[in-house]
């Protein structure tokens, strides 16, 4: 089975500034996808960022982005000019690319708090 | 609007007294799971279906069941919970084109 860490229970950024959320995982797969999910005070899950192990590229959304390093197995996210609406918990998963297995699983989780 | 729909919100009940959470997809996805989150665990996933008629066990399904006769709904049923069964739980879908997940907005049980 797959193993999501993410070793950082909570993290505290000021506005403006940025953050680095880390996340590490434990596979024998070359193919798969990772994910950062934003879960805010309303618990709704909302997809942050997607990456494909495949791409050499890190993804970017917006202020988001990802440092993905497939050798360490370490999947960062960055959120920089954080706001007030970025706090939330922050979940990193992955997923295994096996069309037989849609499963995601998830780190622990790291609570973002962002201080005016 | 396309989502996953999960019913109710909240839920508190008694130790043994049979209960359902329902779950609905309004975008034809094929796979459909259900998931546990509880503090310093993260989520886990209770039980799958890769299509009508078709589920499976996931990391942690004990005491709870599913069942999947239409494409658009996959409840999840706990015949007599137990206190250890309080937990956020969520409803999701996908389709392989995605390759992520469609949440539903989660359902909070406490069993007392």
């Amino acid at each position: 089975a797959q193993t999501v860490t993410q070793s950082q229970p909570e993290m505290s950024v000021q506005e403006a500034e940025t953050v680095t959320l880390s996340c590490t995982y434990d596979t024998s797969e070359s193919d798969y996808y990772l994910f950062w999910y934003k879960q805010p005070p309303s618990r709704q899950m909302i997809l942050v960022i997607r990456q494909e192990a495949y791409k050499q590229q890190n993804a970017t959304e917006n202020r988001f982005s990802v440092n993905f390093q497939k050798a360490a197995k370490s999947f960062s996210l960055k959120i920089s000019d954080s706001q007030l609406g970025d706090a939330a918990m922050y979940f990193c998963a992955y997923r295994s690319a096996s069309s037989n297995d849609y499963k995601l699983s998830f780190g622990a989780g790291t609570t973002v708090t962002v201080r005016a | 609007e396309a989502q996953v729909t999960q019913n109710p919100r909240y839920l508190i009940t008694v130790t043994g007294k049979k209960l359902t959470v329902t779950c609905s997809q309004n975008m034809n996805h094929e796979y459909m799971s259900w998931y546990r989150q509880d503090p310093g665990l993260g989520l886990r996933q209770i039980y799958y279906s890769m299509n009508v008629e078709v589920t499976d066990k996931g990391d942690v399904p004990e005491g709870y069941k599913v069942s999947r006769k239409e494409k658009r709904n996959f409840p999840l049923i706990l015949e007599s919970p137990s206190p250890n069964q309080t937990s956020l739980y969520f409803c999701a879908s996908s389709f392989e084109g995605f390759k992520g997940y469609t949440f539903g907005s989660g359902t909070r049980l406490t069993v007392v």
